[in-house]
């Protein structure tokens, strides 16, 4: 059974940074893309990036790069986002997700972190 | 990247059937993928490589490909059914997302 949990909510100042992790069970963890989605209130989804986790390169969606960062920790099994120079722009609920791209697509999401950029 | 296009809305009668259009430059070329996303919740994947249904989605979700529309079927549709539908499809390495369809069951 594939379970992806998030950590909970944060509250970050314009301009800081934010990390999001993401703990990975089942035949996950270093054998499939994590990628990471997320959707700002009332709004869809924008997919950010994603590698797999530990051996991989990282795939970073243009819009985000410079100030995105994929990380991971094999002992915890978890995987990390880190979004940098924060804007009241990138207030959103942001989801891990299990990727296995254009043959299974996005199968396996995990519960969303809300962030919230406020001065 | 190429964009996707989907009806912010379609309503449709308990029992009846739903269709949920998503519109792309040659989308018929490369495998479409469904997600519902019901209120508070995360998305579900409920068809895969254009039609095909992940193990536990109901057999009244169908979805078909070809030319520059995929449409997303669902028949006998149950209120247990409203929620946001979106399209999505890989663009190279990127995933682009339709901009989500309301299914009303009213």
């Amino acid at each position: 059974q594939v379970q992806l949990v998030q950590s909970g909510a944060e509250v970050k100042k314009p301009g800081s940074s934010v990390k999001v992790s993401c703990k990975a069970s089942g035949r996950t963890f270093g054998t499939y893309v994590i990628s990471w989605v997320r959707q700002a209130p009332g709004q869809g989804f924008e997919w950010m990036g994603g590698s797999i986790p530990v051996s991989g390169p990282a795939n970073y969606a243009q819009k985000f790069q410079g100030r995105l960062t994929f990380t991971a920790d094999e002992s915890s099994t978890s995987a990390y986002m880190e979004l940098s120079s924060l804007t009241s722009d990138d207030t959103a609920v942001y989801y891990c997700t299990r990727d296995g791209g254009a043959e299974w697509g996005l199968d396996y999401w995990g519960q969303g972190t809300l962030v919230t950029v406020s001065p | 990247s190429f964009d996707l296009t989907q009806p912010p809305s379609v309503s449709v009668s308990p029992g009846q059937t739903a269709s949920i259009s998503c519109s792309g430059d040659k989308l018929g070329e490369i495998p479409v993928f469904w997600y519902q996303q019901k209120p508070g919740q995360s998305p579900l994947l409920v068809i895969f490589q254009d039609g095909k249904r992940p193990s536990g989605i109901s057999e009244r979700f169908s979805g078909s490909n070809s030319g520059n529309t995929a449409t997303l079927t669902i028949s006998k549709t149950q209120t247990m059914d409203e929620a946001d539908y979106y399209c999505q499809a890989w663009d190279t390495n990127s995933a682009v997302f339709g901009g989500g369809t309301k299914l009303t069951v009213l």
